[in-house]
């Protein structure tokens, strides 16, 4: 079955750097797209931008160019997701999500990694 | 950017009703690219509907969706006791946005 597995929980101080990984499995990895979507506390969701596994091409949302890099292992069929220069305002649930390309939703979700910002 | 407005911001109902909830765009969506979550307290987002009206694999007939333009709408015909939660529309017209999510309580 198909499965996105993330990373687990994360305490940053200010300034620092957090990666999180999306160990995905039961799907052809380089066949679909993956999103990185947050979600602050008791907040609503935000769009971070997308990777093509198979291209390694990358598009980030105007909001986190310069501080979020997308990588991926297709010898492991992971996705990560890095984010620089953290504040308090990057603490969130970070959710990992999968789309088949030009359908535009997301079909399949990781189950979340709290990222903690905190001095 | 499209800005994509949910209404209302809490829908109060009792289980058996009917419930409606509303997305907004700013500009005109593709259709195709309109989709629905479900979101329970501590999970992730679950797909219900994609391209307006289309219901996810293993989503119950009861969700339905509809729309056009810049007006779409999620109905749930008889709620379910699993049913209360918070629903978000999504849209892609270039860029990837949520709305900020409909809280469906019990009454």
């Amino acid at each position: 079955q198909v499965q996105l597995v993330q990373s687990g929980a994360e305490v940053k101080k200010p300034g620092a750097s957090v990666r999180v990984s999306c160990r995905t499995s039961g799907y052809g990895f380089t066949s679909y797209y993956v999103h990185w979507v947050r979600q602050a506390p008791g907040q609503g969701l935000e769009y971070l931008g997308i990777i093509n596994p198979r291209s390694d091409y990358t598009i980030y949302a105007q909001k986190f160019r310069g501080r979020v890099t997308m990588t991926r292992d297709t010898s492991t069929t992971t996705v990560y997701m890095e984010l620089s220069s953290l504040t308090s305002d990057d603490t969130a649930v970070y959710y990992c999500a999968r789309e088949e390309p030009a359908h535009c939703y997301f079909d399949y979700w990781g189950q979340g990694t709290l990222v903690t910002v905190s001095s | 950017e499209i800005v994509l407005t949910q209404s209302p911001g809490t829908l109060s109902l009792s289980p058996g009703e009917r419930a409606t909830l509303s997305c907004r765009a700013s500009q005109s969506v593709n259709s195709n690219y309109l989709a629905w979550y479900q979101q329970k307290h501590g999970q992730a987002p679950r797909l219900l509907i994609y391209g307006t009206s289309n219901r996810a694999t293993g989503i119950p007939d009861r969700f339905s969706g509809r729309g056009s333009g810049t007006d779409f709408t999620l109905t749930i015909s008889r709620l379910e006791p699993e049913d209360f939660a918070v629903y978000y529309c999504q849209q892609y017209s270039g860029s990837y946005t949520f709305g900020l999510g409909t809280k469906l309580e019990i009454k």
